[in-house]
């Protein structure tokens, strides 16, 4: 069964740095691109970032260029994002999705909430 | 970036009639990387449609999906009480990636 678990949200202050994970299991990790997809509190979805099977291609939503940083090991089925200098619009729940040009996204993760607020 | 606006935002519909829902892109759009969610509250999305027109493994066949280029839409021929929920489309063909806005299917 394929399952693909969020961790490491939480409040954080404004300008702060938080990091998350998304455990994968029960498919070929490395096989498959992985993406971060945030929904604010309320509001719609946001595609955040993208990743590519070998990490040899990376795209970020204009809104954390910059600031947001994807990435992957293979070796531990896990995919992170590393947000930094976080600003009040970045909280929401995040979402790690996987598929790309060559799958479905039909698999996502339950989400993790990330607050930003002093 | 390729904009994806949904209409209507709100459709009130009764159980057993026709849904259809409009996704409209700024720019023409592969169908092969044209989706269509399904999300609940509480819950992450669910993958409905990809490719334009084909569902999703254990989608029921009363959603379907259709367009090409600039215009798609989701059809759910009779609904049923589980389908009131946000319906949201998806390009993933050209970053960065984008969502419609969404369109909120409620009970009449």
């Amino acid at each position: 069964e394929v399952q693909l678990v969020e961790s490491g949200g939480g409040l954080v202050q404004p300008g702060g740095s938080l990091r998350l994970s998304c455990a994968a299991s029960g498919f070929t990790f490395s096989s498959y691109s992985m993406n971060w997809v945030r929904q604010a509190p309320g509001r719609g979805l946001e595609w955040v970032s993208y990743i590519s099977t070998s990490s040899g291609t990376i795209y970020y939503a204009d809104s954390v260029k910059g600031r947001f940083t994807i990435s992957r090991d293979n070796a531990k089925n896990s995919l992170y994002l590393q947000m930094n200098s976080l600003r009040d619009e970045d909280t929401a729940v995040y979402y790690c999705a996987r598929g790309g040009y060559s799958s479905t996204w039909y698999y996502w993760g339950q989400g993790t909430l990330v607050t930003v607020s002093s | 970036e390729v904009v994806l606006t949904q209409s209507p935002g709100t459709l009130s519909l009764s159980p057993g009639e026709r849904a259809t829902l409009s996704c409209r892109a700024s720019q023409s759009v592969s169908s092969t990387y044209l989706a269509w969610y399904q999300q609940k509250p509480g819950q992450a999305p669910r993958l409905l449609i990809y490719g334009a027109s084909s569902r999703a493994t254990g989608i029921p066949d009363r959603f379907s999906g259709s367009g090409s280029g600039t215009d798609f839409s989701l059809t759910i021929s009779r609904l049923e009480p589980e389908d009131f929920a946000v319906y949201y489309c998806q390009q993933y063909g050209s970053s960065p990636y984008t969502f419609g806005q969404g369109t909120k299917l409620e009970i009449k």
